[in-house]
Formats: structure tokens, sequence, C-alpha cells
């Protein structure tokens, strides 16, 4: 059974980063058949993909056109563990962030952290 | 990007009766749709994948039908622990798309 366990700060300044880290137990983020991804929840945007990182035989990132230019994805092999910056946050981007594992359809779901972007 | 549309916004129905939820697709998603559960203060949860398969532990209550742009999710016999907001997921194309979410209240 994954389990996937999210930390990061609750309350980001405008034009800030917002940086969460998602520590994963039952898998390996360098498992050859799972993917690693972000989604957010916000009553404005409803669920919404943002991006995934996985590995097969090199490592690979893909984000949605909405965020491309501001969001990174990382793997952590060291720690077990990926994260997610998303740089010059502005107040639409607060939302419920929630780390989630899947190659098509999202089967395990950390505990979501609710974001507030607001000076 | 592909768009979802789920009707009803809100269904209200009483435990033990039917509820049929639906979703439209704006491209043929050939069975390419997941559904999920989720109740206030939690993550959604999977409920069907391959717009018929029930994912792990989903009870039988449950069931998905439809192919191409329309769906549906049928929960036989309502529950009091069913009451809580779907949505349907298209993994047919990326960006990966939700629909808004159906509530399903008594």
């Amino acid at each position: 059974q994954v389990q996937l366990q999210q930390s990061g700060p609750g309350l980001v300044k405008p034009s800030q980063t917002l940086s969460l880290i998602c520590a994963i137990s039952g898998d390996s983020v360098s498992s050859k058949s799972a993917a690693w991804n972000w989604i957010r929840q916000s009553p404005s945007r409803g669920l919404e993909w943002l991006g995934r990182t996985f590995y097969r035989s090199k490592w690979s990132k893909e984000y949605a056109p909405s965020v491309k230019s501001r969001l990174t994805i990382n793997p952590d092999t060291a720690n077990n563990q990926f994260s997610l910056q998303l740089d010059s946050v502005v107040p639409e981007d607060t939302a419920v962030y929630f780390c989630v594992s899947g190659n098509y359809w999202f089967d395990y779901w950390g505990q979501g952290t609710l974001v507030i972007v607001s000076s | 990007e592909i768009m979802m549309t789920q009707s009803p916004a809100t269904l209200s129905v009483s435990p033990g009766e039917r509820a049929t939820l639906s979703c439209r697709t704006s491209q043929s998603l050939s069975r390419n749709l997941a559904w999920y559960q989720q109740k206030p203060g939690q993550a959604p949860r999977l409920l069907i994948y391959g717009a018929s398969t029930r994912a792990t532990g989903i009870p039988a209550r449950f069931s998905g039908s439809g192919s191409g742009t329309e769906f549906t999710l049928t929960i036989s016999s309502l529950q009091s622990e069913d009451f809580a907001v779907y949505y349907c997921q298209q993994y047919d194309n990326w960006p990966r798309t939700f629909g808004q979410g159906t509530k399903v209240e008594i």
C-alpha cells in the first residue's frame, strides 16, 4: 500500500515561491512503473492536474500548460520523495495541493496542504 | 484541452435510492475515464477506471458505464457513507482534466 505524506508551508507571499515535499512509502520514486503527480483544488478552478515526474530509462517531467513556465517538479531519490516548486505565486494560486501517484488514473493521494497566497 | 461537463451539479436522493451521475466530454475518450468520490476535508478516492472497472475495495453498488463522450456513474442503493461529491477525470489526452463535480446529498 502506497502512502504519501506531504509537508510544506501553508502561507506564501505574492511573488514568492511555493515549495512542497511529498514523502513516499510503500513504493519507490524511481519505480519504472509509477508516476508522481501534483494536483491542486480550489473553488474557482476545481481539480487541476499540474504536472508529474517519472522514471523509465531516464527521468521525465511533464507540466500543464497553465503553469508550465512557473512549475518545477523534482524527484529526490536519496529520500524517496518528490517536490513541487511554483514560482511567482499570485492569490489565484491559493488552493489545496495534493501529491498523487498514478500514470493514467490517480490511485493514491496525499493528505492535502492548504496553501494561501497572501501578504 | 478536453472539457468535462458533469450533471447534475447537485443530486438530492434518499438512502436506498439509486443515483445516476453523468459526465460528458468535449472529445471522444474511448473508455479512458475514471471516477472519484470526495468527502469534506479528504482527498478524492478512486472508484472506477477504464470507465467501468472498480478500483480495489470499492463496493459493487458502484458501477460505471459509457464510452466515447458520454459516461455514467451509478450507485445502485445509496448508503449514508455515499453522500459526497463525485468527479470524473479523463486520461485520454494531456493535460489530464476533471469535471466540476456532482454533489450527492440527502
